[in-house]
């Protein structure tokens, strides 16, 4: 059956540290890919995807993910941590034939600290 | 651009009671909008895809009777929870597809519902 998932349901950092986030898929096709952050109590804002074309993508807030198809994987990074980038973090996919539903994963709580 | 709003953002009832959240874009046409429901910690799980001018398409185990969804126009879908109960509190999240850009979705903020 084809997942999504991310590897640690909480990752902690410390401000200025290096943000990784793990998300694999397990699908021979290679789906659109997404980073979704959720602060609480409100919606989803989109980070960044991928669908074709340059597999590095560069998202909002500094934040950037490679898509690796050999690896099946999409991982989020940023350089830095700030404060403000406290808050969940959702791997979605969108599988072909799918009609656009996106299928998340369970997600990873960042928490930053001083 | 790519704005979408829900209404109320948080509500509640007494068991028994129905209530209907609204979901729009505000800036875009969209087809095809989805619903979702968030448990505490959880993550989003698609309960319907909501199409302009025909039928919702439910996902398996959610009732179509107890969740009424309406797509009435190209810019409104509406989610009915009816004879509302404590187990379906919960955090609703609709998103919205923008014909201009089928591979993304608007999501918009969520309405809290609370169930007494």
């Amino acid at each position: 059956a084809q997942s999504v998932t991310q590897l640690g349901s909480h990752v902690s950092v410390s401000e200025g540290a290096l943000v990784l986030l793990r998300c694999n898929y397990s699908s021979s096709v290679p789906p659109y890919l997404f980073w979704y952050v959720q602060y609480p109590n409100q919606g989803l804002q989109l980070l960044l995807k991928y669908t074709t074309g340059a597999t590095l993508v560069k998202g909002i807030n500094g934040f950037e993910a490679e898509f690796k198809k050999s690896e099946t994987s999409f991982h989020l990074t940023k350089p830095s941590a700030h404060m403000s980038d406290a808050a969940e973090y959702f791997c979605a996919v969108i599988w072909g034939g799918s009609n656009y539903k996106l299928t998340f994963g369970k997600g990873t709580l960042l928490t930053v600290n001083p | 651009g790519a704005v979408v709003s829900q209404h109320p953002s948080r509500v509640i009832c007494k068991s028994g009671t129905s209530v209907k959240i609204e979901c729009r874009s505000l800036d875009f046409q969209a087809t095809t909008m989805f619903w979702y429901r968030q448990f505490p910690k959880q993550s989003l799980m698609l309960m319907a895809t909501s199409n302009e001018g025909s039928k919702a398409t439910y996902e398996q185990g959610v009732e179509k009777d107890k969740f009424l969804i309406n797509h009435a126009s190209l810019t409104l879908s509406t989610l009915t929870v009816t004879s509302a109960h404590p187990e379906d509190s919960s955090f609703y999240i609709c998103s919205a597809r923008d014909q201009g850009r089928t591979n993304e979705q608007f999501f918009g903020p969520g309405t809290r519902l609370t169930v007494l």
